[in-house]
């Protein structure tokens, strides 16, 4: 079976920086994505994980640990337009390449 | 820069009735991909297509469900007879490879509305 669990909602401050954690178990692994969606609309790539390790780009970084299964995206110098849910995805490839999708966080970024 | 490209952006239809979800994929990008996203709910993988094939399709993926790619442009989902529980966002999405890291770009959706 495949799981991927994230917290539903974190709340956090304009400017502040915020860490939104996931955990996985999949049948495969051939990466980690991180995602934005805004309400009604279509997911946003931010950023990709494969080796362990923290990527960064920008606002944003990414953390993969394979051994533990685990990912966190972090957001620094919050705006009010990061607030979005923020989807946590495994990518595996079987015959054809597939994304697992984890709930979402959805983020709330207060003045 | 290159996005994928979705039509109708919503589409309201009876159950029992035929649709056709349109989606035209970045140009040069070789893999196709379906998911759907019940409202409130994770986002889903349905199929994955290459080289006018099925790839890998999900369990949600049964008989109901086809794929297609009529012309060098073009990628249908087509949902033959319709359910309530069809009800949902579909995307779209297109990669230039499967397997790297290559992000899989996703179009703006169709949302579907089965009454």
């Amino acid at each position: 079976g495949q799981n991927i669990d994230q917290p539903t909602e974190m709340t956090a401050t304009e400017g502040a920086i915020v860490q939104i954690n996931c955990t996985y178990q999949t049948s495969g692994f051939n990466g980690l994505f991180w995602y934005q969606q805004h309400a009604g609309e279509a997911p946003t790539f931010l950023s990709y994980n494969v080796l362990d390790g923290l990527e960064e780009k920008g606002r944003f970084s990414s953390f993969l640990s394979r051994s533990k299964g685990y990912s966190y995206l972090l957001l620094k110098e919050l705006q009010m337009k990061d607030s979005a849910s923020y989807l946590c995805a495994v990518l595996i490839y079987n015959q054809g390449g597939k994304l697992i999708f984890g709930q979402g966080t959805e983020l709330s970024v207060k003045p | 820069e290159p996005e994928v490209t979705q039509t109708p952006s919503h589409q309201v239809t009876q159950m029992g009735q035929e649709v056709i979800l349109r989606c035209v994929p970045i140009s040069n990008h070789l893999y196709f991909y379906w998911y759907r996203q019940i409202l409130g709910q994770k986002v889903e993988f349905l199929v994955s297509f290459y080289n006018n094939e099925i790839s890998e399709k999900s369990e949600i993926f049964d008989d109901q469900f086809s794929v297609e790619r009529p012309d060098g442009s073009n990628f249908t989902l087509k949902i033959r007879s319709t359910k309530l529980e069809d009800s949902a966002m579909y995307f779209c999405a297109s990669s230039e490879y499967r397997d790297r890291g290559d992000e899989q770009y996703f179009g703006p959706g169709t949302r579907l509305t089965v009454t």
